[in-house]
């Protein structure tokens, strides 16, 4: 089945320690896109890539940096600069057409040790 | 620029009562417009779109929503509420004639049904 996977499910961090976010998916679209999730603000963008070997800042990239080697891989590195990085995060895909729905992973919940 | 409000952070309704979850938008295009459903600690799930034509469009698990442009609107309905219904309910937007589908979400809208 074709879908997005996020590895892993429940993440935790220790001060001063960057952690790595998996995001693979195998629909074949182009753009790809990680979220974070709080309680009560909806999702806020971080990064997201149009295409291999370009990426784009949203609107809360401070702290975070992803890379994207192949088209099936987006992962994201919440480094130790991002100073609150207990929430939700969401890796997206879709096709680059504006009026195509972006597809979801489970998600990754990470915490402060 | 644009903007998405959801009206209404939290809403509860009976089950078998109507479901009304209130979206507006703000666009300098004619947008694309998206409700997703997320149940709890799990991803986003697409619900219904509306991109071009018939203003009225039918989603999956009984809902459907209607364009009205002229109130800037895009609300969410159900005629009768399942306790299989209750998650968090989001709205987005997407420009249309841009390239690349970046979405503008609401907060988010969590409905409770009660027995």
């Amino acid at each position: 089945d074709g879908g997005i996977t996020q590895s892993p499910k429940y993440l935790f961090r220790k001060e001063g320690q960057n952690v790595t976010l998996s995001c693979e998916q195998n629909l074949n679209h182009d753009a790809m896109y990680w979220y974070r999730q709080d309680p009560g603000q909806g999702l806020r963008l971080i990064y997201y890539s149009q295409i291999v070997n370009d990426f784009q800042k949203g609107d809360i990239a401070e702290g975070y940096s992803v890379s994207r080697e192949k088209k099936e891989s987006f992962p994201l590195t919440v480094t130790s600069a991002q100073k609150n990085p207990t929430a939700f995060y969401l890796c997206a895909s879709s096709s680059r057409d504006s009026n195509q729905p972006q597809h979801f992973g489970d998600g990754t919940r990470l915490s402060i040790l | 620029a644009q903007s998405v409000t959801q009206l209404g952070s939290h809403v509860s309704v009976s089950e078998g009562a109507l479901v009304l979850l209130r979206c507006n938008y703000s666009s300098s295009v004619p947008p694309y417009l998206f409700w997703y459903v997320q149940y709890p600690n799990q991803g986003l799930q697409l619900l219904l779109k509306y991109t071009t034509g018939a203003t009225l469009v039918k989603g999956i698990n009984g809902f459907e929503a209607e364009f009205k442009k002229s109130e800037t609107s895009f609300h969410l309905t159900k005629p009768s509420a399942h306790m299989s219904d209750a998650a968090e309910y989001f709205c987005a937007v997407s420009p249309s004639g841009t390239s690349g589908s970046r979405l503008t979400f609401g907060e988010g809208t969590q409905l409770t049904v009660n027995p």
